[in-house]
């Protein structure tokens, strides 16, 4: 129940499209999402987040949709570019406890 | 960049020795978090802290212990390392909590031979 679980593993995606991660929880307990993005060799960094009470969250190219009653939320990268090329971590938390997914290894093609 | 320091960046030590590892901040936050990053396994958190001698474990956190005298130094030690252990830890520091931004440290590649 305390899993999160995200999908594909790597994904690689043409320079100018869309990049699209997914994730499902299990613990309808979970107060906020965020999503961390993370450059070889460096520490994760937030990169959006939302909260259930909120179905969209937009900024600049990278939005999070969010499903409450299937549970789901997933991060979409519009216009993906090079620069883009990290592994992304989707995450739930509650309480004070904080549970990440397995991670997504994005390759944009330039 | 949040002010976050950790050392050493890079370990090798044998099984059995007892190894820690060191978070500095100078943000003033009151949480500060332990993770090991491992492959396939994503980011898993191990311990954290609310406050000064305040801590709690988190999903993996058989084999380590934590202690904070100072708000700024969260300490992870490893009583006694196993190669299982092998990993890369990160400490991560928030102001109000897992609800909100955690801003990660540069990490510390740990080798238990």
């Amino acid at each position: 129940q305390q899993q999160v679980k995200q999908s594909p593993q790597s994904l690689i995606v043409q320079k100018g499209g869309i990049s699209i991660i997914n994730c499902a929880y299990e613990n309808t307990a979970f107060d906020y999402f965020p999503w961390y993005q993370q450059f070889p060799g460096k520490g994760p960094a937030l990169l959006i987040a939302i909260r259930p009470d909120v179905s969209e969250k937009k900024e600049g190219r990278f939005t999070i949709s969010f499903n409450k009653s299937a549970k789901q939320f997933s991060l979409h990268i519009m216009d993906s570019q090079p620069g883009d090329s990290a592994t992304y971590f989707c995450a739930a938390t509650l309480d004070d406890k904080i549970i990440f997914g397995k991670g997504t290894r994005l390759h944009i093609l330039p | 960049d949040a002010g976050i320091t950790q050392s050493p960046r890079h370990k090798v030590t044998e099984t059995g020795t007892p190894v820690t590892l060191r978070c500095h901040q100078t943000e003033n936050h009151r949480y500060m978090y332990w993770y090991r990053q491992d492959p396939g396994h994503g980011l898993r958190l191990i311990h954290y802290s609310y406050g000064v001698k305040d801590t709690d474990k988190g999903e993996v956190s058989d084999g380590y212990s934590v202690s904070r005298s100072k708000t700024e130094d969260f300490l992870l030690t490893l009583e006694s390392a196993t190669s299982s252990q092998t990993s890369v830890y990160f400490c991560a520091i928030s102001e109000l909590g897992t609800d909100n931004e955690q801003f990660f440290g540069p990490g510390t590649r740990l080798t238990v031979l």
